[in-house]
C-alpha cells in the first residue's frame, strides 16, 4: 500500500511556542491531505483538509489561525500549530488517498504526531 | 444530529473465537463503510471497505456485513489471536470525499 510519513513522532513544547508537523506522501502524489485530531479514547475527529497550491479547508470550530496548514507541494502538507496552549496536547494525525482527495476509497495515515504542551 | 456509535468500547475474548464488533449510524447516507485498525500510539491502518449495494465483504479471517436499512455494519475476526488486539474503527463518508470516524472498540485477544 501507499505511505503516508509523518514527523514529528513526538514533541513537547512549551505553552505560547509554535509547533510543526510534517506529513509527507512517499510513493504517491496526494493533492489533497486530510489533518485529524484525535484525543485519548475517542474517535478521529477532522481538522482540515489541505489543498495543494490553494488554502485549506477548515472544519466548523477548528480555528484556521491557530492550526496553520500549508501544502506547497504534491507530496508534503505541514500543520502548525501556533502559539500552543496545553488544551492543544493531542495525537495529531495527517492522511492521504491515491489518486486525490475526491476519489472515494481508502485512507493511508502517518504514524501520529503526539504533542505534549507544557 | 449525525453520530457513529460503536458498542461497545471494549471486547474481550479467547484465541480461537470469534470477535463481533458493531458499528451502527444515524444521519448518514453512506455510499460506503469502511473499517480500519489502530494500535495504541500509531495512526490508523485499512482493513475492508464495503458498499452500499454490498451485502458482505471478507478478508482472510476478516468479514464485514453492511445493512443499510438498519443503518448498520458488523466487523467479525474468526479464529481470533492475539495479534488481533487492538481497537477497531468504523469510518463511513460524511460529506462528499471527507470520512467520518466512530470512536473505536478495543479488542483483546487472551491466549
Amino acid at each position: 500500500g501507499a505511505v503516508v510519513s509523518q514527523h514529528p513522532s513526538r514533541v513537547i513544547c512549551k505553552s505560547g511556542t509554535s509547533v510543526k508537523i510534517e506529513c509527507r506522501s512517499l510513493d504517491f502524489q496526494a493533492t489533497t491531505m486530510f489533518w485529524y485530531r484525535q484525543f485519548p479514547k475517542q474517535s478521529l475527529m477532522l481538522m482540515a483538509t489541505s489543498n495543494e497550491g490553494s488554502k485549506a479547508t477548515y472544519e466548523q470550530g477548528v480555528e484556521k489561525d491557530k492550526f496553520l496548514i500549508n501544502h506547497a507541494s504534491l507530496t508534503l502538507s505541514t500543520l502548525t500549530v501556533t502559539s500552543a496552549h496545553p488544551e492543544d496536547s493531542s495525537f495529531y494525525i495527517c492522511s492521504a488517498r491515491v489518486g486525490g482527495g475526491t476519489n472515494t476509497g481508502e485512507l493511508f495515515f502517518g504514524e501520529g504526531s503526539r504533542l505534549t504542551v507544557l | 444530529s449525525q453520530k457513529i456509535e460503536q458498542n461497545s468500547e471494549a471486547l474481550n475474548i479467547q484465541e480461537g473465537k470469534t470477535a463481533t464488533l458493531t458499528c451502527n449510524y444515524t444521519n448518514y447516507s453512506p455510499a460506503y463503510l469502511q473499517w480500519y485498525r489502530q494500535d495504541p500510539g500509531r495512526g490508523p491502518v485499512f482493513l475492508l471497505l464495503i458498499r452500499e449495494n454490498e451485502k458482505e465483504k471478507r478478508k482472510e479471517r476478516l468479514k464485514v456485513t453492511f445493512d443499510t436499512t438498519l443503518k448498520q455494519s458488523l466487523f467479525h475476526i474468526t479464529a481470533s489471536q492475539p495479534a488481533d488486539s487492538a481497537t477497531y474503527l468504523c469510518a463511513l463518508d460524511a460529506d462528499d470525499y471527507k470520512l467520518s470516524f466512530g470512536a473505536g472498540t478495543t479488542v483483546t485477544v487472551r491466549a
